[in-house]
């Protein structure tokens, strides 16, 4: 069966440093691959998303970035971190388009992040 | 542009009732859509999909209906149990040329024993 691992679960940082959160997917391959993040009372904001080793394709203009360096690990950095990032953070995944279109997304159990 | 919204942010329901979730979108090239359940600091669990080629889609006490004339959505839950109690999300899928998932705002459903 699949799975997704992600950490850390909680994260505290000050402004201005640097992020690196990580996922990683296990019992499939080719994952089409996300981040989304959750801001405080709101619903779920799609950031970035993979359909492959190196695709990335980016949501919303901010101060993250993503990657994919493996085809089952996808990284969401940030080289300066801002307040307004602070909000809990989730990898999911879904099955490529030919092995089954209407695939469901499936999460990973997220990362709180607080800026500080 | 919110193309998935759902404008009740929470709901009451009582033990054994039936608990309906709604769900609107704007985007008429949606065709794939999907509920999850969230528990606070959890990542949001997949419940129920449908696709635009069915109206009505049952998993045991989860039914989800598809209206696609009026771009609706609704999410049956009977008959609902103090479990239930989390955060219910609707998304939507365009299948063609996209693989983005976008989720609307959550309805916080509470089911009263």
């Amino acid at each position: 069966s699949q799975t997704i691992h992600q950490w850390p679960a909680t994260l505290v940082q000050p402004v201005g440093s640097p992020l690196s959160l990580e996922c990683t997917v296990e019992g499939t391959s080719n994952p089409n691959l996300y981040w989304y993040r959750q801001a405080a009372g709101r619903g779920l904001q799609l950031l970035f998303y993979s359909v492959g080793i190196g695709q990335i394709s980016s949501e919303v203009p901010q101060n993250l970035s993503a990657s994919r360096p493996q085809d089952r690990q996808f990284i969401l950095s940030s080289k300066k971190l801002l307040l307004s990032d602070s909000g809990f953070y989730l990898c999911a995944w879904s099955a490529r388009r030919d092995r089954g279109w209407n695939s469901p997304l499936h999460f990973g159990n997220g990362t709180r992040l607080t800026v500080t | 542009d919110q193309q998935v919204k759902q404008n009740s942010p929470s709901l009451s329901v009582q033990e054994g009732r039936i608990s309906i979730l709604n769900c609107d979108y704007t985007n008429s090239m949606f065709d794939y859509f999907l509920w999850y359940k969230k528990y606070p600091a959890e990542g949001p669990t997949f419940l129920i999909s449908i696709s635009s080629i069915k109206d009505k889609n049952e998993d045991g006490r989860f039914t989800v209906f598809l209206n696609k004339s009026a771009k609706h959505l609704s999410l049956h839950i009977v008959p609902s149990q103090p479990g239930d109690s989390a955060v219910y999300f609707c998304a939507a899928r365009a299948t063609s040329g996209t693989y983005k998932y976008i989720f609307g705002t959550g309805t916080r459903l509470k089911v009263l024993a």
